[in-house]
């Protein structure tokens, strides 16, 4: 079954940090692009950072300089570094498979994992 | 940033009614518009992509068109269980999305 699973959730001061991790079943994240995707309480989706299968990577300016995406092959796991957070990095983050033959879309999703950033 | 605008923020209807959902970008993002799908506490699920194109197990009530700057999800025939919130996202230029139309049944 295909399927991804976040964790490292939880509650941290501001100027924190925190390490969120994904893992992949049922398919090679290498081989796809992989993205995180935050919605904060009752708001919308804010698409945070991507990892292209090619190894390249982007952040929203919002995170920019503060968060990392980094993957680990032999793991099949995906990650995201949260520094310097802030409140209104409070969300759910869901990491996100981007759909194979172009990456416009996400076709797969974690059930998500909540960071809440408070003192 | 392309900015997505939804409407209406809330549609009622009744089940088996058709359901009209609206999408406008604010500048063309071609036909790279997918639409999800979201109930409570669960992830968004994805219903269609690159405008048009259903997702692998998406009933065939669901159904997307537009193109450039217009964009439109239809469900044919409303389900009980089609009460939930509907995204777009654009991926012509990075990921963006709408605000979010909620569906009451």
């Amino acid at each position: 079954e295909v399927q991804l699973v976040e964790s490292g959730g939880g509650l941290v001061q501001p100027r924190g940090s925190r390490r969120l991790s994904c893992a992949a079943s049922g398919f090679t994240v290498s081989s796809n692009s992989m993205s995180w995707v935050r919605q904060a309480p009752g708001k919308g989706l804010e698409w945070v950072s991507v990892k292209y299968s090619a190894g390249n990577t982007n952040y929203a300016d919002s995170v920019k300089g503060r968060f990392t995406i980094a993957r680990d092959d032999s793991k099949n796991t995906l990650y995201l570094q949260l520094n310097s957070l802030r409140a209104e990095d409070t969300a759910v983050y869901y990491c996100a498979r981007h759909t194979q033959l172009s990456p416009t879309a996400f076709d797969i999703w974690g059930r998500g994992t909540m960071v809440t950033v408070s003192s | 940033e392309i900015v997505l605008t939804q409407s209406p923020a809330t549609l009622s209807l009744s089940p088996g009614e058709r359901a009209t959902l609206s999408c406008r970008a604010s500048q063309s993002v071609g036909s790279f518009l997918a639409w999800y799908q979201q109930k409570p506490g669960q992830a968004p699920r994805l219903l269609i992509y690159d405008a048009s194109n259903r997702a692998t197990g998406i009933p065939g009530r669901f159904s997307g068109s537009g193109s450039g700057t217009d964009f439109t999800l239809t469900i044919s025939s409303l389900e009980p269980e089609d009460c939930a919130v509907y995204y777009c996202q654009q991926g012509s230029n990075w990921w963006t999305f709408g605000q979010g139309t909620k569906v009451e049944i």
